[in-house]
């Protein structure tokens, strides 16, 4: 059985930095095509895809956002890791990570999210 | 950047009937590598359809996606009290390679 869930800060100060865990089950990312993803979504608004890792440490950022977002894994513990530095208001929202399918095309698997506030 | 467009925002309907939701890109989807996801609200998002047409493991055949190109169409055949959530279209390819639609809200009549 596959599952994901999101941890990390509710209220975070503008300027700040954001780290955001994923600690997953049920696959690992030592194995050939599986990859985990980060999206968002604003409040009110549509679902961002920000940034995803693969199996074999591979990294691909939301072009817009490239300069601010780092993602990591520690495979011995399942987990990945998302920093999004220099915080702002629009920062504000539900953040999901995915497990991405082996097509590498869709998110078969999702956390329930978490959301974060960006406010001083 | 391609744009998905879903349409309505809301459709409003009773159990049982039929629910057919739009998601237009604003240029033609690469290979037709488009997916449907159910989102009910305090849960995971749930994939429901991939590559345009293909159910996703454990879907009911009730939902059924088709298109090509720049159009696709989600269509629930008779709903069921659990189907009333968000759906989302979301394509890979184009550069970012993911990108989602702003949702159709699907609400009890």
């Amino acid at each position: 059985q596959v599952t994901l869930k999101e941890s990390g800060p509710a209220l975070v100060k503008p300027t700040q930095t954001l780290t955001l865990t994923c600690t997953f089950s049920g696959f690992s990312l030592r194995t050939n095509k599986m990859r985990v993803s980060w999206i968002r979504q604003p409040p009110g608004k549509a679902l961002e895809w920000l940034a995803r890792i693969d199996w074999d440490d591979d990294k691909f950022y939301n072009a817009s956002l490239k300069t601010r977002l780092t993602i990591s894994k520690d495979t011995s513990k399942n987990q990945v890791v998302l920093t999004l530095t220099n915080l702002d208001p629009a920062d504000t929202a539900t953040y999901y990570c995915a497990r991405i399918s082996v097509t590498g095309r869709e998110f078969d698997f999702w956390g329930q999210g978490t959301l974060v506030t960006v406010s001083s | 950047e391609i744009v998905l467009t879903q349409s309505p925002g809301t459709l409003s309907l009773s159990p049982g009937e039929r629910a057919t939701l739009s998601c237009r890109a604003s240029r033609s989807v690469s290979s037709n590598y488009l997916a449907w996801y159910q989102h009910r609200p305090g849960q995971a998002p749930r994939l429901l359809i991939y590559d345009t047409s293909s159910r996703a493991t454990g879907i009911p055949d009730r939902f059924s996606g088709s298109g090509s190109g720049t159009d696709f169409t989600l269509t629930i055949s008779s709903l069921e009290p659990e189907d009333f959530a968000v759906y989302y279209c979301q394509q890979y390819g184009s550069s970012p390679p993911y990108s989602f639609g702003q949702g159709t809200k699907l609400e009890i009549k």
